[in-house]
């Protein structure tokens, strides 16, 4: 396992079309993490998920996003409608499911451009 | 209200030189975290500290926990361009297992 595989590494949308960003955790890994960063920003929490739960929903906009992590494939961030303001890098990260003493895994992201 | 607040937000100093980076809260966190991230990646964990007190070191990079594992620092010694990235601290709160994430110190090593 090369480590967490987000795709596709770039993706454009027009105003309006529908984004679905990938993620397939770390073997092992049954906690995933997504989050938004801006250019020069830190990072900002979306959602945080185990296998079908959603655990943390308090960072996603209760509009247009949606995110899944079924029992048998990737994770799923999906946004609805999309906005210029929605252009921005998203990351996934995962971590296993015992001890604080692990860090998180994060993919290379997917930047998404809304034109 | 940033829970773990990370100075400066911006360092540019010469190769060679000596800098620290701080992250600073007035929660406890039970762990801490330093990651870093080049652009176009994302982030790369650097060390976790656990224990009040402790100090890691990984090559010329030293991180420290405080007593009261409210803050850490990161000391590099004798920067090189390769060091240039945005460094993020990330701590968790008891056994949840999320983290909490400062705004990051972005740091660019002139040659």
């Amino acid at each position: 396992n090369a480590g967490v595989m987000q795709n596709p590494r770039h993706l454009v949308r027009r105003r309006g079309q529908e984004a679905r960003l990938r993620c397939s955790p770390m073997k092992g890994h049954s906690h995933v993490y997504w989050y938004r960063q801006l250019p020069e920003e830190g990072l900002k929490f979306m959602v945080y998920l185990q296998k079908e739960n959603i655990i943390d929903e308090s960072g996603m906009p209760k509009e247009r996003f949606s995110a899944e992590f079924p029992k048998e494939g990737p994770s799923i961030l999906r946004i609805q409608q999309v906005v210029r303001g929605d252009s921005a890098a998203y990351f996934c990260a995962s971590s296993p499911p015992e001890s604080e003493a692990y860090g998180y895994t994060f993919g290379s992201g997917t930047r998404l451009t809304v034109v | 209200t940033q829970l773990l607040e990370q100075s400066p937000q911006f360092l540019s100093i010469q190769e060679g030189e000596n800098l620290t980076v701080y992250c600073n809260s007035s929660s406890v966190f039970s762990s801490l975290q330093w990651y870093r991230q080049e652009p176009g990646e994302g982030p790369v964990l650097l060390v976790t500290v656990v224990t009040g007190g402790e100090v890691k070191k990984l090559k010329r990079l030293t991180f420290q926990f405080g007593d009261a594992r409210k803050d850490s620092s990161l000391h590099i010694t004798a920067a090189q361009p390769g060091d240039t990235g945005l460094y993020l601290c990330a701590g968790r709160r008891d056994s949840n297992y999320q983290l909490i994430w400062g705004a990051g110190t972005k740091l660019i090593i002139k040659p």
